[in-house]
């Protein structure tokens, strides 16, 4: 069965500064995709970045990027230039081609001014 | 694009009352889905249609709750009776994808807060 884990129960970072969130999933399958949805208080899960697993460079998109490391089963989120607007909970999903999307239990980040 | 529409907002009932939570998808968006997300915890599939036809229902407790999606496209979630342990935010769902396209990303609306006391 696929799992999804994220370590990090809580992380806070200064106005500005750069955080990075842990994301690891166990799987067999070889190809798949990866996800990071943020779910403000407003509660709509919002896609920030997704990542193809066959792709090797690693998806950006504006000051969110991935560190994807296949063989580790390892997904991370890095948040440059954290914007007070960036708090809220994340959430690292899983899917294969047969299968739902799988959620991690979300990392609650707290931006500080 | 107006986006997943999810009605009410919050609902408080007693236990072993009934409920029932709407959802109106992205209009296109032949899958849907409906997600349980316990307080501290990631969303959980309850159960996955693709136009009217059930994909997956395999987490669905499926002696209180039921999902229908007549005529493809809205659907409702019904809890009948409720448990204490019902209390969680209901997540509806939709997306483009078909079978095979799994790179789809999933679009969310607002949810509905259900309080059981």
């Amino acid at each position: 069965a696929q799992t999804v884990t994220q370590s990090q129960p809580e992380m806070s970072v200064q106005e500005a500064e750069t955080v990075t969130l842990s994301c690891t999933y166990d799987t067999s399958e070889s190809d798949y995709y990866l996800f990071w949805y943020k779910q403000p208080p407003s509660r709509q899960m919002i896609l920030v970045i997704r990542q193809e697993a066959y792709k090797q460079q690693n998806a950006t998109e504006n000051r969110f990027s991935v560190n994807f490391q296949k063989a580790a089963k390892s997904f991370s989120l890095k948040i440059s230039d954290s914007q007070l607007g960036d708090a809220a909970m994340y959430f690292c999903a899983y899917r294969t081609y047969n299968n739902d999307m799988r959620f991690g239990a979300g990392t609650r980040l707290t931006v500080k001014p | 694009e107006a986006g997943v529409a999810q009605s009410p907002r919050y609902k408080i009932i007693e236990k072993r009352q009934s409920v029932a939570f709407w959802c109106n998808p992205i209009s296109g968006h032949a899958t849907l889905y409906w997600y349980q997300q316990i307080l501290g915890q990631g969303p959980k599939l309850l159960i996955q249609f693709q136009n009217n036809g059930v994909v997956d229902d395999s987490q669905l407790p499926k002696d209180r709750f039921s999902a229908e999606r007549l005529k493809g496209v809205d659907s409702t979630l019904k809890i009948q009776p409720a448990k204490l342990e019902d209390s969680a935010v209901y997540l509806c769902a939709s997306s483009n994808r078909l079978t095979g396209q799994y790179n789809s990303p999933l679009h969310f609306g607002n949810g509905t807060r259900l309080t059981v006391t």
